[in-house]
């Protein structure tokens, strides 16, 4: 059975702090996607990444980084969290396939920055 | 500019109802659409992918319906049961590239 696995499903960080979300896949999938998700908004992609310690940009990457060391494992930071980071956020790994094949996602971490 | 338009954006229907979910996309060159269950609190699950040669697919309740040539899909849900409550999201992606476009979801509530 296909599993994504976030380290916490709720957090709760003070503005300043340096926060880490980690992401686990068991597919062996290459591409790895961090969201966040925001009520009205949707999901909007922060960063990816196709291979170990290859990254890119999403669409929001402002205030996050990420880390991708090995294959399985895709890590969200924000070095320095603010209250606008308060949010939804899901990790996903993709199977591969001409433009991207089945998309898994994790359970979700909810992140409240106070 | 590429885009995924939902609609409605929440809906309300009686258990054992049927209800039909639309979305409109402007994504261009079109590979495939998605349809996502997403539950309250948790992650999106997959419902169906359909690429551009299918115009219908099927996952027991749910059927999604693609017309490519006027760019539209529709998500059916037929005999609607409590655990249908949950955000449907449809998402389209270009080809080539990685990227996928992402609605921002109808919002269905199933009552008894």
């Amino acid at each position: 059975d296909v599993k994504v696995t976030q380290s916490s499903r709720y957090l709760v960080k003070r503005t300043g702090e340096k926060v880490f979300l980690e992401c686990v896949q068991d597919m062996d999938h290459e591409n790895m996607f961090w969201y966040r998700q925001d009520p009205g908004l949707g999901l909007r992609l922060i960063y990816f990444s196709y291979d170990v310690k290859m990254k890119e940009k999403g669409d929001i990457p402002e205030g996050y980084s990420v880390s991708r060391e090995k294959k399985e494992r895709f890590s969200l930071i924000l070095e320095s969290a603010s209250t606008n980071q308060t949010s939804m956020y899901l990790c996903a790994s993709r199977a591969p396939g001409l433009a991207g094949g089945e998309q898994y996602f994790g359970p979700g971490t909810r992140l409240t920055v106070t | 500019k590429n885009q995924v338009e939902q609609s409605p954006q929440s809906l309300i229907i009686l258990e054992g109802k049927n209800c039909t979910l639309q979305c409109n996309y402007t994504v261009s060159p079109f590979s495939n659409l998605r349809w996502y269950k997403q539950d309250t609190g948790r992650g999106p699950v997959s419902l169906t992918i359909m690429t551009f040669s299918e115009n219908t697919k099927s996952n027991g309740r749910y059927t999604a319906t693609l017309d490519a040539d006027t760019k539209q899909s529709s998500l059916h849900i037929t005999a609607s049961q409590l655990s249908d409550s949950a955000s449907y999201i449809c998402v389209v992606s270009a080809n080539p590239g990685t990227a996928l476009i992402f609605g921002k979801g109808t919002t269905l509530s199933v009552s008894s």
